[in-house]
């Protein structure tokens, strides 16, 4: 199986506690997007990498978060002192490039107790 | 400020039937748009897209209409089939700064009876 895969499918933690999630992309896809999911809603941006380089944030990103993406193949996304609201569904993509359609993975549906 | 809307939360449609869901922007730069269609408990998979160079795109039983003047797309399923039932979403691109960054619609919950 050659498409995006995410790690873990499902995480409940308490709050306060730190997670972090991995995300596999397509080997040949240089772009890497986070997005965030919840109930009744699109996917929201979160942040994107282009190879290794996190190009952009999205004001959505508070400073708990931070997102990695060593030697430009797989990226984890980790949230520091979670908070209820931190609830939802964490999306990775991949793309081969800038205008090219995003190909996801199953996601990691994160819930704090 | 959203500028992906996607008005009609569900639809409803009797098998064999067209679906047809709506997508309206706001913001002009946007020049390239996709559907995609989640399951629950899945990650969006993709469906179809359309260049703002083209007013319609078709694959199969799935054609994409974009109207830019009105900053108006629609998705059109024909015939529908108990299995297109999902939620469909609507994403658009553009120059934003330098980056081509996917801004998504809130969704459309399809249910198609047999």
């Amino acid at each position: 199986d050659t498409g995006v895969s995410q790690d873990p499918r499902h995480k409940i933690t308490k709050r306060g506690q730190n997670v972090t999630f991995r995300c596999d992309p397509i080997s040949e896809h240089n772009r890497l997007y986070w997005y965030r999911q919840t109930l009744g809603q699109g996917p929201e941006f979160l942040t994107y990498f282009q190879n290794e380089a996190q190009l952009e944030k999205s004001r959505l990103l508070s400073d708990r978060f931070s997102a990695e993406r060593p030697k430009g193949s797989f990226s984890t996304l980790e949230i520091q002192r979670t908070e209820q609201g931190d609830s939802a569904m964490y999306l990775c993509a991949s793309s081969l490039s800038s205008n090219e359609k995003l190909f996801f993975g199953s996601g990691t549906q994160l819930s704090v107790l | 400020d959203q500028q992906v809307k996607q008005n009609s939360p569900s639809l409803s449609v009797q098998e064999g039937r067209i679906s047809i869901l709506n997508c309206d922007y706001t913001n002009s730069m946007f020049d390239y748009f996709l559907w995609y269609k989640k399951y629950p408990a899945e990650g969006p998979t993709f469906l179809i897209s359309i260049s703002s160079i083209k007013d319609k795109n078709e694959d199969g039983r799935f054609t994409v209409f974009l109207n830019k003047s009105a900053k108006h797309l629609s998705l059109h399923i024909v015939p529908s089939q108990p299995g297109d039932s999902a939620v469909y979403f609507c994403a658009a691109l553009g120059p934003s700064g330098g980056s081509y960054i996917p801004t998504f619609g809130r969704g459309t919950s399809l249910i198609v009876h047999p």
